[in-house]
């Protein structure tokens, strides 16, 4: 199985308050994925990268951004943190984009 | 842009037997990949089975099989002698040869009846 790891795993934070999710792997694949889940909308993708400080946007882009400094680090940031963000974001990775995606355990995040 | 449709919200099954997931999706493409991926209790997403559009043979692996239908643009998944593990969230998904962005569908939740 793929090492990925995200953190943190929960975190619960106030409107307006910067938040930055993590993800991390140990598998060198070379494109990771940030996606939010939501009840009726299965998961949608966020911002991708493609290799290091190569990204790109999603469906749902709008609130965030992202960095890749390194292979194994993906940082999701929400600048401004707004209740509509209130969701359980996934990281994945693969190594292509027509691969299986290896997916971290999630982290649930709450916007009061 | 591509879209996955799941029609069937919920679905209920008895232990033992055999049940089919609905999935059909919208492309102009002709060379692209499609999966199945399974979302336990836990929320750990697990791949169960990939397609790739340009085979005719139809993925298993295990108890798990595919109806590819290409020109119907349909791709069903059937779990046979269906356990408790089985229970989860299930979601289709797309991906086009060339496109770096994979597609869900909005996910059938699968219930286990013992």
């Amino acid at each position: 199985d793929a090492g990925i790891t995200q953190s943190p795993r929960h975190k619960v934070t106030e409107t307006g308050t910067p938040v930055t999710l993590r993800c991390h792997q140990t598998e060198n694949h070379r494109y990771m994925y940030w996606y939010r889940q939501d009840p009726g909308h299965g998961l949608r993708l966020i911002h991708y990268s493609y290799g290091v400080k190569d990204t790109d946007k999603g469906e749902v882009s709008d609130g965030y951004s992202v960095s890749r400094s390194k292979t194994e680090d993906f940082l999701l940031t929400l600048e401004s943190a707004t209740s509509s963000q209130t969701s359980v974001y996934f990281c994945a990775t693969s190594i292509t984009s027509y691969n299986e995606q290896f997916f971290g355990p999630g982290t649930r995040l709450t916007v009061l | 842009a591509q879209t996955v449709t799941q029609s069937q919200p919920e679905m209920s099954v008895q232990e033992a037997e055999t049940v089919t997931l609905s999935c059909t999706y919208d492309t102009s493409e002709s060379d692209y990949y499609l999966f199945w991926y399974k979302q336990p209790p836990s929320r750990q997403m697990i791949l169960v089975i990939r397609q790739e559009a340009y085979k005719q043979q139809n993925a298993t692996e295990n108890r798990f099989s595919v109806n590819f239908q290409k020109a119907a643009k349909s791709f069903s998944l059937k779990i046979s002698d269906s356990q408790l593990g089985d229970a989860a969230m299930y979601f289709c998904a797309y991906v086009n040869f060339g496109n770096e962005k994979l597609t869900f569908g909005t996910g059938t939740r699968l219930t286990i009846i013992p």
